[in-house]
Parts: structure tokens; sequence; C-alpha cells
């Protein structure tokens, strides 16, 4: 079965110093992964996803993220942390028709 | 567009209250989704629609009916809730399912207490 981990539940980032939020993937076959923000008392807003091509893949809001296969890893990044940028994060992987999601990762962007 | 809608966004109901919850959006996806999620864990699956039939129930309890009426429009029916159902519902589209692009795209949620 597909799953992803992210090891972290929160992580702390003074702003406007670099950002990294991490995920990793077990998979059979070939990876779908995503990252999704959450803000308080919101749904889900999709970030950036790969499906193949260039390891690094740019999203929204200035993210980008890392697909490393020798890592099997997919690691969300942002060269420049904003306050506005608190909020709930998870990685996911397509697992046939459904989305199996992380447990989720609080990013804290402190001033 | 990529906006998924919800209504309503907040609703309190007695556990023997009957209510709907409806999603709505004019993205021409056609795969619906319903989620459950408690308070600082990941969605939780409970129900896809694609093509407007069921596809998936993830062992949801009978207490939750979902209803794709056409292919814009996705409703969970509830009817005998328990106070552990208190959660935020979300809906979301994606454009298929199964190949190429399945990002999904969720609604704000409504936030469901059951007293």
């Amino acid at each position: 079965a597909q799953s992803v981990a992210q090891p972290e539940d929160q992580v702390n980032v003074a702003e406007g110093n670099p950002l990294t939020v991490k995920c990793t993937y077990s998979v059979s076959g070939n990876p779908y992964l995503f990252w999704y923000v959450q803000y308080p008392n919101r749904g889900l807003q999709f970030l950036l996803k790969y499906i193949t091509g260039d390891n690094l893949v740019k999203g929204s809001y200035g993210f980008e993220a890392e697909f490393n296969k020798s890592q099997t890893s997919f690691h969300l990044k942002k060269p420049s942390a904003l306050v506005s940028d608190s909020a709930l994060y998870f990685c996911a992987v397509r697992d046939t028709d459904k989305l199996i999601f992380g447990t989720g990762t609080r990013l804290q962007v402190f001033p | 567009d990529t906006e998924v809608t919800q209504t309503p966004k907040h609703l309190v109901m007695g556990m023997t209250n009957k209510k709907s919850l409806k999603c709505e959006q004019h993205m021409g996806h056609r795969a619906m989704y319903w989620y459950k999620q408690k308070a600082k864990k990941p969605p939780e699956l409970m129900f896809v629609y694609s093509y407007e039939k069921l596809s998936i129930n993830e062992s949801v309890p009978s207490r939750f009916s979902p209803e794709c009426p056409n292919s814009s429009l996705l409703n969970l029916h509830l009817h005998a809730l328990q106070p552990e159902d208190s959660a935020l519902y979300l809906c979301a589209s994606s454009l298929n399912r199964g190949r190429g692009s399945y990002e999904q795209y969720f609604g704000p949620g409504t936030r469901l207490t059951v007293t």
C-alpha cells in the first residue's frame, strides 16, 4: 500500500529564513505526490504535485518541492518564509483513486 | 475558476435530526469526494463519486448517506448522528480519476457539531 510520512509535527522558522517541511514516501510503482496547505478552519489548498519529469517542482505562493527517488523523499521548500505561511501542511500520495495523506506538519513562522 | 463551494459553513444538530450538507463545483470535474476531518488530523476519505456513480465507500456508517444528483452537485445526508461525528466535513473534486492530473480541489468545509 502507498503511504507518506511527515516526521515533524511542527517546524519553527524565522521570517525571511528558508523553510523545509519533510515528507518521505513508500510506494509500489511510480509515485504521484502532492502538497496541500490548510489554514485554520479552512479547506485544503493544493500547492504542487510531482507526476514525472523534473525533480524540482514549482508551485503556488513561492513554494517548491524536491523529489528524490534514492531517498524516497518529497520535501517542501521555500527560500524565504513569511509569517502568512504559518499553517498546517499535508503531504499526500495517490493510491489508485484515493489520496493518502500524511499526518501533517504545523509550520510556525515567527516575525 | 478552481472553486468548490459548500453550504452551510456551520451546522449544529441534535442526534435525532436529519440534515444535509451540500457541495457544488463548476469546473467540469467528474470525480467528487467527501472527507471527514478531526482537529489537527489529516482528512479521512468517506466517499468517492465518479461520473455521478458511487465508486468508493470507505465503510462509512449508514447514518451518512451521499447523493450525487448531477455532475456539479454532491450532497451528504445526515441522520441520527452521534456526538463523535462532530468534525469538519470537506468536499473535493478532481478532473478525473485514475490517470493524469489528479489534484483535488477542496471546498472550505462544513463545521458540524452534534449535540
